[in-house]
Parts: structure tokens; C-alpha cells; sequence
């Protein structure tokens, strides 16, 4: 166990909806990551938040949104969603800013989001 | 645009023996590299790391080395463990862009009895 929870476990909608996942971060922790693996490929950075502050931008989609909370849980808002949405999503969280030493992330279970 | 590439998507090996899990990347600005172990229904989970400055890290039975000029790094796993069994995936990131980390595609380790 991480520490890390993502909620929901698993998701199924329809194109064209809108869903939101939520990530609460280890207790402590200011970063949170967010990273989508579609069937076969890496993780793909999404984006990456500190103390509630947008850091780094990664290929995220205009469609896709997030913020990190004061109590620092994290949200990704996925809009206008699309077949080709449908992926593991995992939020990370680390309790440093910078990767100098680039500590390790602590990966939440994921969500599995199901376009249909 | 993969900046970070593992070119076996699945390997095999016998329990008790080494287990060479290999990584390349394109981007020489790159000065971290990670890896990262992943089993079914469960999110990545840190295994060990290397700085650019070194071009060996070791921890317990696994062994992490950094070739710079060949932009390939590969995971070593010595003895080789049925619970070693999992996905693997390396992952970089650059000092002056710190907060971006790419992640490879995974290499599939199945160690047999």
C-alpha cells in the first residue's frame, strides 16, 4: 500500500460525457502526478501539481483538465471523452518539487476509465 | 514521440538465474533515470535509480547501470525470483525540466520455477 488512493477503482461512460478522478496524495506529500497508460503502451505524463500550483505540463489533451485542492487531493476532469480515451490513469505523489535526486514517486492503484 | 523506449515488451527466465531488463533513450539532457516495478491491479512501485554521475547503483539483488555515450540503461536482476515476476518500467527525467518524467512502455519479466 502507497498510501495513495484514487477514486473510483473503475469507471464506464459513454463518448461524449464528463467524468472526474480524484487522488489523495501520502499524507505529506505536495506533488501530485498524473499519468495515463493506454493497452500496451508507457505511462504518458499528463501533468504535475505542487502545492496546489500547475508545475509541468505534459501531453494533456485540451479536453482534460486538473487541480490539486488546499488539502491537496488532486482532481483530473476528463471532458468530451472519446474511445480513444479509455485507459489506466494513476496519480503519483512525491513529497519534493524537483526530481534533483528526482525522488520517487508513490504511485496510487489507478483508475480505469471505459469509453464506450 | 518516445523518448524513452523498451524494445522487449516480455522476457523469460529461470528462477535463480540473472534477469537483464534493457532501456535506451533519446533525449541527452536526461540526467535520472528510475525504475519501476509493476504488478496486476496495482499502481508502479520504485525499484532503484541512477544520476547521470554514476554509471552503477546496486541494491540487494538488483543492479542498475548507466551507459551515457549509448543512451541505454538496463536492470539486472541476480538471483532471479518467481516473485520477480512482474511489468517493468524505466523512466527519465532532465534536471533542467524536473517535474516531467518519461516512462518507457514496459517490459514484461516472467521468472519461471
Amino acid at each position: 500500500d502507497s498510501g495513495v488512493t484514487q477514486t473510483p477503482k473503475h469507471l464506464i461512460t459513454a463518448t461524449g460525457q464528463r467524468v472526474t478522478l480524484r487522488c489523495s496524495p501520502r499524507s505529506g506529500d505536495l506533488s501530485v502526478y498524473w499519468y495515463q497508460q493506454s493497452l500496451d503502451q508507457g505511462l504518458q505524463f499528463l501533468i504535475h501539481y505542487y502545492n496546489g500550483e500547475e508545475r509541468a505540463k505534459g501531453n494533456i489533451l485540451e479536453r482534460f483538465s486538473a487541480q490539486q485542492f488546499p488539502d491537496l487531493h488532486s482532481e483530473l476532469n476528463l471532458s468530451s471523452l472519446e474511445l480513444g480515451d479509455s485507459a489506466l490513469y494513476f496519480c503519483a505523489s512525491s513529497p519534493r518539487l524537483d526530481g534533483l535526486g528526482s525522488d520517487e514517486q508513490f504511485f496510487g492503484p489507478g483508475t480505469r476509465l471505459t469509453v464506450l | 514521440d518516445q523518448q524513452v523506449k523498451q524494445n522487449s515488451p516480455s522476457l523469460s527466465v529461470q528462477e535463480g538465474r540473472i534477469s537483464i531488463l534493457n532501456c535506451d533513450y533519446t533525449n541527452s539532457m536526461f540526467d535520472y533515470f528510475l525504475w519501476y516495478k509493476k504488478y496486476p491491479a496495482e499502481g508502479p512501485t520504485f525499484l532503484i535509480s541512477i544520476s547521470s554521475i554514476k554509471d552503477k547503483n546496486e541494491d540487494g539483488r538488483f543492479t542498475v547501470f548507466l551507459n551515457k555515450s549509448a543512451k541505454h540503461l538496463s536492470l539486472h536482476i541476480v538471483p532471479s525470483q518467481p516473485g520477480d515476476s512482474a511489468v517493468y518500467f524505466c523512466a527519465a527525467s532532465a534536471e533542467n525540466n524536473f517535474n516531467k518524467f518519461y516512462f518507457g512502455s514496459g517490459t514484461k519479466l516472467n521468472v519461471k520455477p
